[in-house]
Parts: C-alpha cells; sequence; structure tokens
C-alpha cells in the first residue's frame, strides 16, 4: 500500500543566531553518538561526535552536549548560517553485538531564514 | 562523498521487477552498509557487511538481498519491487582499523521509484 510520510520536527532560526538540535535515546548501554548533516539531494555528512565517558565535545562552529542521566544529546551551532539549513541526524553505537552499527534518530528539519 | 558512489542515482521501475542497486568505494574500507531512508523515519539498515566473507541482516531485511563482490563493492538486490520500496537508497562505508570504526561515510543516494 502506500505509505504516509511523517512531518519532521522543524527548527527555525534566524540567521546568526544559535541553534539547538535535541535528541532523546532510549539505549542507556550506548557508547559512542554521532551528528549527520544531510542536505537535499545528498547523503548524510559527518559532523560531530561523541564517546558517552564525555559530556561536551566542540568543533569549529558546533558544539555536542551530552547527558547520560537523561539519555539527551544536543548539538549546538553558533551564528548560524544559510548554509547550515539541512536535516540533522543523531545516531547511537552500543558495545556488544552493535557494536560497529548505528542507530539513527528520525531528524530534524532547520530552516535559517534571512 | 566522492570517495562512496553509487549508480543508479535515480531509477523507476514496475513491480515485480528485479533491480539492483550498486555501491563503489575508494576508500580502502572494510565495512559496508546499505540503508533506507523513508520520509520522517530516518535511516534504518538493510543490510551490512563486515568484511568480504561476512553478510548481516539489518532491521529491515525482507524483500532484500546483497552481494559483497570485492571489499569495494556491495549492491543491493530488489528481487521482486513493490511499490512501498519506493524510498532512497544509501551505501555507506567505515573502517575497523580506524580508532573511530563507529563512524560512517554515505554515498549520495539512489532514489527508487516502483510503480
Amino acid at each position: 500500500g502506500e505509505s504516509v510520510g511523517l512531518h519532521l520536527p522543524t527548527l527555525s532560526v534566524q540567521e546568526g543566531d544559535n541553534s539547538i538540535i535535541n535528541c532523546a535515546y532510549s539505549n542507556s548501554a550506548s557508547d559512542y553518538f554521532i551528528w549527520y548533516k544531510q542536505e537535499s539531494g545528498k547523503g548524510p555528512q559527518f559532523i560531530i561526535d561523541i564517546r558517552s565517558n564525555m559530556d561536551k565535545r566542540q568543533g569549529q562552529r558546533v558544539t555536542v552536549l551530552l547527558n547520560k542521566t537523561v539519555k539527551h544529546l544536543s548539538l549546538q551551532i553558533a551564528a548560524t548560517q544559510p548554509g547550515d539549513s539541512a536535516v540533522y541526524f543523531c545516531a547511537e553505537a552500543t558495545k556488544g553485538d552493535s557494536w560497529g552499527k548505528l542507530q539513527f534518530g528520525a531528524g530534524t528539519q532547520v530552516v535559517v531564514t534571512p | 562523498d566522492a570517495d562512496v558512489t553509487q549508480t543508479p542515482r535515480n531509477r523507476i521501475t514496475k513491480t515485480g521487477k528485479r533491480i539492483m542497486l550498486e555501491c563503489s568505494q575508494t576508500k580502502g574500507h572494510d565495512r559496508m552498509y546499505w540503508y533506507r531512508q523513508d520520509p520522517g523515519l530516518g535511516l534504518r539498515l538493510i543490510y551490512y557487511s563486515f568484511d568480504v566473507k561476512d553478510i548481516n541482516k539489518g532491521e529491515i531485511s525482507d524483500g532484500y538481498s546483497v552481494s559483497r563482490q570485492a571489499q569495494a563493492k556491495f549492491s543491493l538486490s530488489l528481487e521482486s519491487a513493490i511499490p512501498n520500496q519506493t524510498a532512497l537508497y544509501f551505501c555507506a562505508t567505515a573502517s575497523s582499523g580506524d580508532w573511530n570504526f563507529n563512524e560512517q561515510f554515505f554515498g549520495p543516494g539512489t532514489r527508487l521509484t516502483v510503480l
């Protein structure tokens, strides 16, 4: 039968403002987390990652925060630019049988307005 | 990422046809993956291969098969395509030799439409 698409959560951000994209994960045993950016018509591209023994990691204009107590991950983008408009995915990996495999979230659409 | 290529980029086919999607990589990675992306559902793992002789089912393998012809090539087949296999398909690679072997590198995707 015909599938019905789900609407992605959308974050609308004004150019120059900071963006915060949130991700909740369910597996308390997850050991590795990664953020990907997917622009229209392209494959996902790596942004930043973090291991469970850290609670913060910074890259160029991006920061990932990990709160293991509430199983929450966030991606902060400083001074958001039009080129940051994309869908952002978080993903996690767990040691054991699933190590080396990523479990992806549904994604958040970021729209940067002038 | 130009190091991971997928062919074809777009394909329209009819119900019941056999379809093969191909993935090639020049990264020298040993691990390869096939994902399916549907609107609002993120990426779901179809099959993965940790080396040439290792093939594993992912969470949605029914209706699909794969072949790892060489370390650099991993193809996905739909034996008898059905309309609900209409989706965007991504190949990805990773290296077990890297300190961060969980980081996967994605191809540009294949948009498949089954009528």
